[in-house]
């Protein structure tokens, strides 16, 4: 089976530092991913790691360790706008078939 | 440059009609996909395409169907409608090279009575 665990909702203030963790049991293992969903609107890609260590996009960040089987998204500077719903996705298939298995999501809170 | 597109936005159906959801997108994109989103459940996937003929099964196909017969359009046929399939459907594309990031539709929302 497959299967990733998020904390189903996460509450900071504005200009502070969250992290959002994602453990993972899957059938296959070639990357995770991040995703940001206002709304109910479309998920939009945020991050991505195919091996250990910390990647870096502006105020983003997402790590990976293969042998926890985890990783988390680090969000900076925290703004209002980043109050929405934050996915990791385990990409499953070595073959760039693009098969994608997603959490269930963190909502994400800011509060002035 | 449309991105993936979407139609209908809005849909209600009654228990037992059959519809079709489109998604088409401009981006040459050779891998689409098609999700469903209900509360608390994250994004689960219904059925994927590697390129025209091709398509496979995700984690929840039962009660759909799809067909690839051009790159940019990727069709997702309810057969027989059910409560069950009350939900947001999304549809998504990305290139075969980097189909970790994936491109969304806005969605489709869907009310089966």
């Amino acid at each position: 089976g497959q299967s990733l665990e998020q904390p189903s909702e996460v509450t900071a203030v504005e200009g502070a530092i969250v992290q959002i963790n994602c453990t993972y049991q899957t059938s296959g293992f070639y990357g995770l991913s991040w995703y940001q969903q206002h709304d109910g609107g479309a998920p939009t890609f945020l991050s991505y790691n195919a091996l250990d260590g910390l990647e870096e996009t502006g105020r983003f960040s997402s790590f990976l360790s293969r042998s926890d089987s985890y990783g988390y998204l680090l969000l900076q500077e925290l703004q209002m706008k980043d109050s929405a719903s934050y996915f990791c996705a385990v990409k499953v298939d070595s073959s760039n078939t693009g098969k994608l298995i997603f959490g269930q999501g963190t909502t994400l809170q800011v509060k002035p | 440059n449309a991105g993936v597109t979407q139609t209908p936005k809005f849909q209600v159906l009654k228990t037992g009609q059959s519809m079709t959801l489109q998604c088409a997108q401009d981006m040459n994109h050779e891998y689409m996909s098609w999700y469903r989103q209900d509360p608390g459940m994250g994004l689960r996937l219904i059925h994927y395409s590697v390129g025209a003929g091709i398509t496979d099964q995700g984690e929840v196909p039962n009660g759909y169907n799809v067909s690839r017969s051009t790159t940019e359009d990727f069709p997702l046929r309810l057969l027989s409608a059910a409560p069950s399939q009350t939900s947001v459907y999304f549809c998504a594309s990305s290139p075969r090279q980097f189909s970790y990031e994936q491109y969304f539709g806005p969605g489709t929302r869907l009310t089966v009575t």
